[in-house]
């Protein structure tokens, strides 16, 4: 059974500071990495995809992976109010379906 | 890029009633869709991946007779509750999957709420 886990929430944060989200996942064949917010009552939208180890940045977000810990994180940066939702880390491989964790919810307190 | 719409993005129906919703990916070819049913508080659960011009394959405890699934076009795939009953309001989302590729771009959402 392949698993992705995510650090339990509630996460709350002060505007401005960081917020760091992780996710660990089982299946050591995984190959691609994705990070999807999704707000309240609506559907989950794409913030960003990684396949390497390493960084990727992409304005005020960074996800990192690492493959051998088989850990991936997402780091916000100057974090906003809008930026409060629940974040999801999703897990596939070429031809394979997702396997999504549980999803942190994030808060920017103002 | 990477647009998927879904239609009717909210449905109230009596039970015992068909309701039809239908995902389109609007700027790319999905060969690849899959369609999720989200209870509030919830995690996202799969519910069927369909691949264009076949069935569609359903993951476990999923009644394929009941939620009818048809992806008859490289852009339209169409998700059928019958007989609805109220324990079927839930939020169902599809996303959309392109060939050679392992990114889900995500529909909006159709809300079900049954009477």
């Amino acid at each position: 059974q392949k698993e992705v886990e995510q650090n339990s929430g509630p996460l709350s944060v002060p505007e401005g500071a960081i917020a760091s989200l992780n996710c660990t996942y089982s299946d050591r064949g995984s190959q691609s990495f994705f990070w999807y917010r999704q707000y309240s009552g609506k559907s989950p939208e794409l913030i960003m995809s990684i396949y390497s180890n390493g960084d990727k940045e992409d304005g005020r977000f960074t996800a990192q992976l690492n493959k051998a810990s088989q850990y991936v994180s997402l780091l916000i940066r100057d974090s906003q109010p809008s930026d409060s939702a629940t974040y999801l880390c999703a897990v596939g491989g070429y031809g394979q379906n997702f396997v999504f964790g549980p999803g942190t919810r994030l808060s920017v307190l103002p | 890029g990477a647009v998927v719409s879904q239609h009717p993005s909210w449905v109230i129906c009596k039970s015992g009633t068909s309701v039809k919703i239908e995902c389109r990916s609007l700027d790319f070819q999905a060969t690849t869709m899959f369609w999720y049913r989200q209870f509030p508080k919830q995690s996202l659960m799969l519910m069927a991946t369909s691949n264009e011009g076949s069935k569609a394959t359903y993951e476990q405890g999923v009644e394929k007779d009941k939620f009818l699934i048809n992806h008859a076009s490289l852009t339209l795939s169409t998700l059928t509750v019958t007989s609805a009953h109220p324990e079927d309001s839930s939020f169902y989302i599809c996303s959309a999957r392109a060939l050679f590729e392992d990114t889900q771009y995500f529909g909006p959402g159709t809300r079900l709420t049954v009477l």
